[in-house]
């Protein structure tokens, strides 16, 4: 598609539920991001995926956190019983490649999925 | 760890005075350096980035920044701002070496008054 895409653009939920997020990246592109963005904060890194495998999921931050990319274009961010805490924007961003100097390795975001935990 | 750091938390400025954002970041070695905004309901978008050579990058919308490796800074200048210009401003760093993470600084909330 023309920009990445990324639903749903609002969600709320209750404390311990199943959430899960999807991410439609820009067509060929090979890297994929997860970030989330927490109120008054800049993005902070969650995942990196190149190609079909998480190359990085450094910024992860539980085992309640999971997320897959199975054909190397959408993707899905996975959270398991969620808590209040969880609540903010998930930011999902593409770019060409994943690494390297040049416009090929800059990200281009999403609108975001707003996630509110009851 | 690295990190990025964004002096200026609210910034308020009437039409055509001149904008000066200020960015600090704490990586010695080579980076990759970002400005992104996000206008009031808008997704982020990229301002201007610097990888190399010339340290004066212009960007969209008659932005500037500056690379000054002594001091690690990457501040966005515009001469004059419009009203249009009312949003939020992210700096970002990037490694240069193999993948690494973006990371962004807490944001700079400008708002212009007609």
């Amino acid at each position: 598609g023309a920009g990445v895409s990324q639903t749903p653009s609002n969600k709320v939920t209750e404390k311990g539920k199943y959430v899960e997020l999807r991410c439609d990246p820009i067509s060929g592109h090979t890297a994929l991001y997860w970030y989330r963005q927490s109120l008054g904060q800049g993005p902070e890194f969650l995942i990196y995926f190149q190609g079909t495998g998480a190359a990085d999921d450094s910024g992860l931050p539980n085992d309640r956190f999971f997320a897959v990319r199975p054909e190397g274009s959408v993707s899905t961010l996975k959270i398991q019983r969620t808590e209040r805490g969880d609540s903010a924007v998930y930011l999902c961003a593409s770019s060409l490649k994943g690494t390297g100097d040049g416009g090929a390795n800059v990200l281009t975001f999403g609108a975001g999925s707003r996630l509110t935990v009851l | 760890a690295q990190s990025v750091s964004q002096h200026n938390h609210h910034v308020i400025l009437s039409e055509a005075a001149s904008l000066e954002l200020g960015c600090n970041y704490s990586y010695g070695g080579t980076v990759n350096l970002f400005w992104y905004v996000q206008y009031p309901g808008q997704h982020l978008q990229l301002l201007l980035k610097y990888f190399s050579g010339d340290p004066l990058v212009k960007g969209i919308k008659g932005f500037e920044a500056e690379f000054i490796k002594s001091k690690f800074s990457f501040n966005l200048r515009k001469p004059s701002v419009q009203w249009s210009d009312t949003a939020e401003y992210f700096c970002a760093v990037r490694r240069n070496t193999g993948f690494q993470k973006l990371v962004f600084g807490t944001g700079t909330r400008l708002l212009v008054s007609p």
